[in-house]
């Protein structure tokens, strides 16, 4: 079975702080995902991870930042969090070939206060 | 630009009845196309994807390419069908596009 994990379920943070969201999966996939979820908007990419080292935005990548060090690891940095920023955020992974399946996280509510 | 609608966010019906969750995308190119869904408390997951042409959970799904639709069906709903629904295109390479979601609520 894919595991797709997140290091947190629930995150309190203060406006201005910086944020680390980690996600770790064990199944070998080269592609890593970062989505948010929010009410009527559904799922938005923010940012994508393709090999180790390599990004590319999504969506809407304003106020994040990436990184991925290795190859099961994929981490979402908010920079300076602000309140708008409060939401779901889901990680997700998938092999290389095109129209695979992805794989997602039980994901992280983040409330910045 | 690409675009995935899915006008319903809410919808609720009986035990029974059958059950059709719309999804209109506009997209150049053939896109794939898959359903997600997520119940209460758990992980987003895949449903069905167009390709496979297969039914899952009593659900089907069929592209209309001259609608540009992909509607999710089922003849009966279940109480377990309750969840909330995802349409998403899988775009030039990897990445795929949600659209806003669909709650079912299917009642006894």
């Amino acid at each position: 079975d894919v595991k797709v994990t997140q290091s947190s379920r629930y995150l309190v943070k203060r406006t201005g702080e910086k944020v680390f969201l980690e996600c770790v999966q064990d199944m070998d996939h080269e592609n890593m995902f970062w989505y948010r979820q929010d009410p009527g908007l559904g799922l938005r990419l923010i940012y994508f991870s393709y090999d180790v080292k390599m990004k590319e935005k999504g969506d809407i990548p304003e106020g994040y930042s990436v990184s991925r060090e290795k190859k099961e690891r994929f981490s979402l940095i908010l920079e300076s969090a602000s309140t708008n920023q409060t939401s779901m955020y889901l990680c997700a992974s998938s092999p290389q070939a095109t129209g695979n399946e992805q794989f997602f996280g039980p994901g992280t509510r983040l409330t910045v206060l | 630009a690409q675009r995935v609608t899915q006008p319903e966010k809410l919808l609720s019906v009986f035990k029974g009845a059958p059950v059709e969750l719309k999804c209109n995308y506009s997209y150049s190119g053939s896109p794939e196309l898959f359903w997600y869904v997520q119940y209460s408390r758990q992980r987003l997951q895949l449903l069905l994807r167009h390709i496979s042409r297969e039914s899952i959970k009593g659900f089907t799904a069929d592209l209309n390419k001259g609608e540009t639709s992909f509607h999710l069906k089922k003849p009966f709903a279940q109480e377990e069908d309750s969840a909330m629904y995802y349409c998403a295109p899988n775009n030039a390479g990897n990445m795929l596009t949600f659209g806003g979601g669909t709650r079912l609520m299917v009642k006894p």
